[in-house]
């Protein structure tokens, strides 16, 4: 089975432009996650979809935004950038299993972004 | 809410010694995983233990799991120059997403 895909891998940016990342899950996995990585704050969770409904929300502005499609690919938008955007985004896709819990998350290779 | 915290933040060994990671959570879990991280690159998955296991293995890895402690260590055998990156535990709870730890950043020096 082929892995999380996320593209594109670098990005850069200026303050007040908006950007796009796309995540194609693994073949199968209903459940897509995204998470910001920087190097001071560590990994923070930004938002899960499953099944096209967010499911879960971590504690980030309204300029993130997300969505998922019928086929399970993700995107997620961040709007007016700001200098405090840069990271890595990384995206984990996941089955769902009885009980809600998902388990194991598979994660991409991230998407880097640099905002300048 | 930060749920996972490892300790120590960093741990430097030579090349065939073991490295221990600890993790600290603060509420009621479904599992908890352990997770690797290479410079720069997405986390890939090393081992699940679900709340009523309290060890397992997996090829030079062992964890264990106190749930009446809230924490869990990572044991890693006769490490290589290979097994330097980060290290994340992730906690699941029910209804809940995963919450990762800052990670301890091992290296094994040869």
């Amino acid at each position: 089975k082929a892995g999380v895909t996320q593209t594109p891998r670098y990005l850069i940016k200026t303050r007040g432009q908006q950007v796009t990342l796309s995540c194609s899950p693994i073949s199968g996995h209903r459940s897509v996650s995204w998470y910001q990585q920087t190097p001071g704050q560590g990994l923070q969770f930004l938002f899960e979809y499953f099944s096209e409904t967010q499911r879960n929300k971590g504690n980030f502005p309204g300029r993130f935004s997300g969505r998922q499609f019928s086929n399970s690919r993700s995107e997620m938008n961040v709007s007016t950038l700001e200098l405090g955007d840069s990271a890595l985004y990384l995206c984990a896709s996941s089955l769902v299993r009885t009980g809600g819990f998902q388990e194991t998350q598979y994660f991409g290779p991230g998407t880097r972004l640099l905002v300048l | 809410s930060q749920q996972g915290e490892e300790d120590p933040q960093a741990l430097s060994i030579q090349e065939g010694e073991n490295a221990t990671m600890n993790c600290s959570y603060k509420t009621s879990i479904n599992n908890l995983q352990w997770y690797r991280q290479n410079s720069g690159r997405g986390l890939v998955h090393l081992i699940l233990i679900r709340s009523n296991e309290r060890e397992k293995h997996s090829g030079r890895l062992r964890v264990t799991l106190d749930t009446s402690k809230k924490s869990s260590s990572l044991l890693i055998t006769a490490s290589r120059a290979a097994d330097t990156a980060s290290y994340f535990c992730a906690t699941e709870s029910y209804g809940q997403n995963f919450v990762f730890g800052p990670g301890t950043r091992l290296s094994v020096l040869p």
